[in-house]
């Protein structure tokens, strides 16, 4: 079975200061996708990352960061610098190369940024 | 482009009516999701299209629950003589093809109330 955790519920941090998100998942499939969505206020999905099981190497896009490490099955994602607009739920979820792209998702962890 | 459109945005309906929530993807996109968010269960999928046909039915709650998609663009999920525990937001969400290596584009959702 498949599984996503995101086990901080709320994270409320103070303008500039860094913020990680954790995200640990589940999975018996060697072939599979990790994403991590932001839902802001308005309540659409926005699509942020995705990485593969097969490639290992962290990502930085911007203040945002991504640490995938296959041998603690985690997928972190880190806020640099934060910001007022990052604040939002932001979702992991998982997705396995044999069940045509259904995502598996995270309970969601929200972020408030405080000026 | 247009994004993935969802109608109604809100919906209230009694307790035991139906109700027919619609999607368009975004055009050329041939797989189509549909999931729930509710507070209690967070974000679950409920079924995917890849053109008209359904290979995974698997997240539908119910046999109250159905959807289609016709022409290989719009679908419909149609829920059945409604219950309280079906209030929810259901999103659509659209992707170029099947399969997790392709990124999910997520509408704004339908609020369904019932009362």
């Amino acid at each position: 079975a498949q599984k996503v955790t995101q086990a901080q519920t709320e994270i409320s941090v103070v303008e500039k200061e860094d913020v990680t998100l954790d995200c640990v998942y589940e999975t018996r499939d060697t072939t599979y996708y990790l994403f991590w969505y932001k839902q802001p206020p308005s309540g659409e999905l926005v699509f942020l990352i995705r990485r593969n099981s097969f490639d290992e190497q962290n990502e930085i896009s911007g203040r945002y960061s991504w640490n995938f490490q296959k041998s603690t099955s985690s997928f972190n994602f880190t806020i640099t610098a934060s910001q007022v607009v990052d604040s939002a739920v932001y979702f992991c979820a998982l997705g396995v190369n044999n069940q045509g792209g259904k995502l598996i998702f995270g309970q969601g962890t929200e972020l408030s940024v405080k000026p | 482009g247009a994004g993935v459109s969802q109608s109604p945005s809100n919906k209230v309906t009694e307790k035991g009516k139906d109700v027919e929530l619609r999607c368009d993807p975004i055009s050329g996109h041939t797989a189509l999701y549909w999931y729930r968010q509710s507070l209690g269960q967070g974000l679950e999928f409920l079924i995917y299209f890849q053109g008209n046909s359904a290979p995974d039915k698997s997240g539908l709650p119910s046999d109250r629950f159905s959807a289609e998609r016709t022409g290989g663009s719009v679908s419909t999920l149609t829920i059945q003589r409604t219950q309280q525990e079906d209030s929810a937001v259901y999103l659509c969400a659209s992707s170029l093809d099947e399969g997790s290596r392709y990124e999910q584009y997520f509408g704004p959702g339908t609020r369904l109330t019932v009362t």
